[in-house]
């Protein structure tokens, strides 16, 4: 079944630019989504359609996708924005979701 | 404004079978496009998605669990319905109900799977 691979962990200190990098095959042909959660929380969505912000999520975040790689980058990141970190797309059908494996994001 | 509720038990013994309801407001899945999904979580793990109803009533399953779901929905009650069966321990987690490409998601219901 389809994939998708994040690294497990990313670690950076306040102010610089953290990126988490998301790998499918499927990714040129669909669509990537980022969702951040925080422990105990149901996952808000920061990124949608690639690199299209929703109301409300700083500017800081932005997305970027090339050939089968999607990439979340949070410049300057800032102690709240410590948490988990999942891309989601979909198969090159279009039927079936899935998640990457997550990466914790830790700013210290 | 769209919301989303989860519902159902929170203890489940082996072997039985789990419904969960979704609840909604703020849209309609009678509407061309509206698409909802479940998705869950085992305690301290990564997200999965389990399978989705569209507004047609085209449904799709987990590769993995498509043998044990079934989705289906209540256009006239705003819900969605997800049964699990043959429930095992390691079924045990968070699930949600989600509109995924909006970004609106309940906020989910624990269910834990012992005996």
């Amino acid at each position: 079944s389809y994939e998708l691979t994040q690294p497990p962990s990313v670690s950076v200190s306040p102010g610089q630019t953290a990126r988490i990098t998301c790998s499918g095959d499927a990714l040129p042909k669909k669509y990537g989504y980022w969702y951040q959660q925080k422990s105990g929380q149901a996952p808000v969505l920061v990124i949608y359609e690639d690199s299209k912000r929703p109301s409300g999520i700083p500017e800081r975040f932005s997305g970027s996708t090339s050939g089968t790689m999607a990439t979340l980058t949070i410049s300057g990141a800032q102690v709240e924005d410590e948490g988990d970190y999942y891309c989601y797309s979909t198969d090159s059908s279009g039927d079936h979701g899935v998640f990457g494996g997550g990466t914790k994001l830790t700013v210290l | 404004q769209v919301t989303l509720k989860e519902s159902g038990p929170a203890l489940v013994k082996p072997t039985q079978t789990l419904t969960l309801t979704c609840s909604f407001s703020g849209f309609s899945l009678s509407t061309s496009g509206m698409r909802v999904s479940w998705i869950r979580q085992p305690p301290g793990k990564a997200l999965e998605w389990l399978a989705r109803i569209d507004w047609d009533d085209n449904k799709f399953y987990s590769a993995s669990l498509k043998t044990r779901l079934t989705v289906s929905k209540d256009t006239s009650k705003n819900q969605v319905v997800l049964t699990m069966t043959n429930i095992d321990p390691v079924d045990t987690g968070t699930y949600y109900c989600a509109r995924l490409t909006e970004g609106n998601w309940g906020q989910g219901t624990l269910v834990t799977v012992s005996s």
